[in-house]
């Protein structure tokens, strides 16, 4: 079956350090989505990429979406200890809007 | 603009028990998706409902699980005999539109079968 694979599962860093985790799917997506959960939380939506090639800036985060909208990238410039917390990538069946296909997430630790 | 409500928000059940989760959807929103969590892992898709429908519950397991959405009142999911392998995290998300779209969820109900 279609799968989304997310990497790395794991990463600390120093406060102000750069961060980026990556999003690959077997197939072609029709859209990519993103969301956050801080520890004890629950996920919250975070941004939505639909076009091929598309790259979306909310402040120190960066998102982008492949050109053949099969992979997707989030870079968050240097870190803070607000950004403690897992990051799931999520995307659409191009053949089956039905439901969306989550990434296991990678969980940022940053170290003040 | 109350958003994504569920309770309760913590559950106790021993072995056996019935546990009944509900989930108000954001208002306007008419699907509702249920998740499970296991701590430190990611989410897992159970079921996809629409008003009176079910639209998808591919990773609903086969047996003690069932969720409703009806004409009237929250989403429930029941989880009818618990065993310990039931302890998670319950989560509920909502959308506006159908399928792969933007999901908002709610704050979850922690299950735990003693």
């Amino acid at each position: 079956g279609q799968q989304v694979m997310q990497i790395p599962q794991y990463q600390h860093v120093q406060e102000g350090e750069d961060f980026t985790t990556y999003c690959n799917s077997s197939t072609t997506l029709s859209n990519i989505q993103w969301y956050k959960q801080r520890p004890g939380g629950h996920p919250v939506f975070l941004i939505q990429l639909v076009k091929s090639g598309e790259v979306k800036k909310q402040k120190r985060l960066t998102f982008q979406f492949g050109e053949a909208k099969k992979n997707s990238s989030l870079h968050i410039t240097a870190t803070q200890t607000t950004d403690v917390g897992t990051y799931f990538c999520a995307g659409g069946n191009a053949g089956n809007n039905r439901k969306l296909i989550w990434g296991l997430g990678t969980s940022l630790a940053v170290n003040p | 603009n109350a958003g994504v409500m569920q309770n309760p928000r913590h559950l106790v059940r021993r072995r056996g028990q019935e546990a009944r989760l509900r989930c108000s959807p954001m208002k306007g929103h008419s699907h509702v998706y249920w998740y499970r969590q296991l701590p430190e892992e990611g989410l897992k898709f159970m079921v996809y409902l629409q008003k009176e429908n079910i639209i998808d519950e591919s990773g609903m397991p086969k047996e003690r699980f069932s969720a409703e959405f009806p004409k009237e009142g929250p989403s429930i999911l029941r989880i009818q005999q618990v065993v310990r392998g039931d302890s998670a995290a319950y989560f509920c998300a909502s959308s506006r539109m159908a399928g792969a779209s933007e999901q908002y969820f709610g704050p979850g109900t922690r299950l735990t079968v003693t």
